[in-house]
């Protein structure tokens, strides 16, 4: 199956520092990407939409000048946590569709980004 | 709106014997749904999906999943567990005509040996 790789794997920041988190697709092009959070024991909450070439979508009530989502290319999407506080500590997962026929088509996942803000 | 619900926190079943993995869904519209598996500080990965056709799926890992339009669920199924198979479990619905999945709250399956 399709392949996402997410990284770093795991980042430990200083509150108030920015972090960001690199999502690629490896063996197909992904014209949307998804950003999810996940608390611990929790399900994932759709942070924001990433579509290439255009502004990202954000959910109700997820900052998007604090998390901001850049998808400049076909294969990849990043996320940077603008000014962290301790929190923003989470587990962040991205996304990639596989597909052009829109929400029918998979959605594969990157294995995760664990964020420590101190 | 629609949600996806996964009423059982947690199934634990003996190695060999079956595993069922409850979800039940509120779509308006044609559903579309998903299996996923988390393994421990992992990403999901993918088992199966239900777009249209036939009501069995079958997919990764030996998994397959019941689409019951009546009853409003896709419960997912294994014949005979692994206790590889001890991860948490996502059931997901998209909205037709939109792009976002929508989660079930997650099963945490645990097989023992």
């Amino acid at each position: 199956g399709a392949v996402v790789s997410q990284h770093p794997s795991w980042v430990i920041c200083k509150s108030g520092t920015s972090v960001k988190i690199e999502c690629r697709s490896l063996d197909f092009q992904a014209t949307t990407m998804f950003w999810y959070r996940q608390f611990p024991k929790q399900s994932l909450m759709l942070m924001a939409t990433s579509n290439e070439g255009s502004k990202a979508t954000y959910e109700q009530g997820v900052e998007k000048d604090k998390f901001l989502i850049n998808h400049a290319s076909l294969t990849l999407s990043t996320l940077t946590v603008t000014s962290a506080h301790p929190e923003d500590s989470s587990f962040y997962i991205c996304s990639a569709r596989d597909g052009v026929a829109g929400y029918t088509d998979t959605q594969y996942f990157g294995p995760g980004t664990r964020l420590t803000v101190l | 709106a629609q949600s996806v619900a996964q009423p059982e926190d947690q199934v634990n079943v003996a190695e060999g014997n079956p595993l069922t993995v409850k979800c039940t869904y509120s779509v308006s519209g044609n559903p579309y749904l998903f299996w996923y598996v988390q393994y421990p500080n992992r990403g999901l990965q993918f088992l199966l999906k239900y777009i249209t056709g036939d009501n069995l799926v079958k997919g990764s890992y030996g998994f397959e999943a019941e689409f019951n339009k009546s009853q409003t669920s896709f419960h997912l199924k294994k014949p005979s567990a692994l206790v590889s198979d001890s991860a948490l479990y996502f059931c997901a619905a998209v909205k037709a005509a939109g792009n976002k999945l929508t989660f079930g709250g997650g099963t945490r399956v645990l097989v023992k040996p």
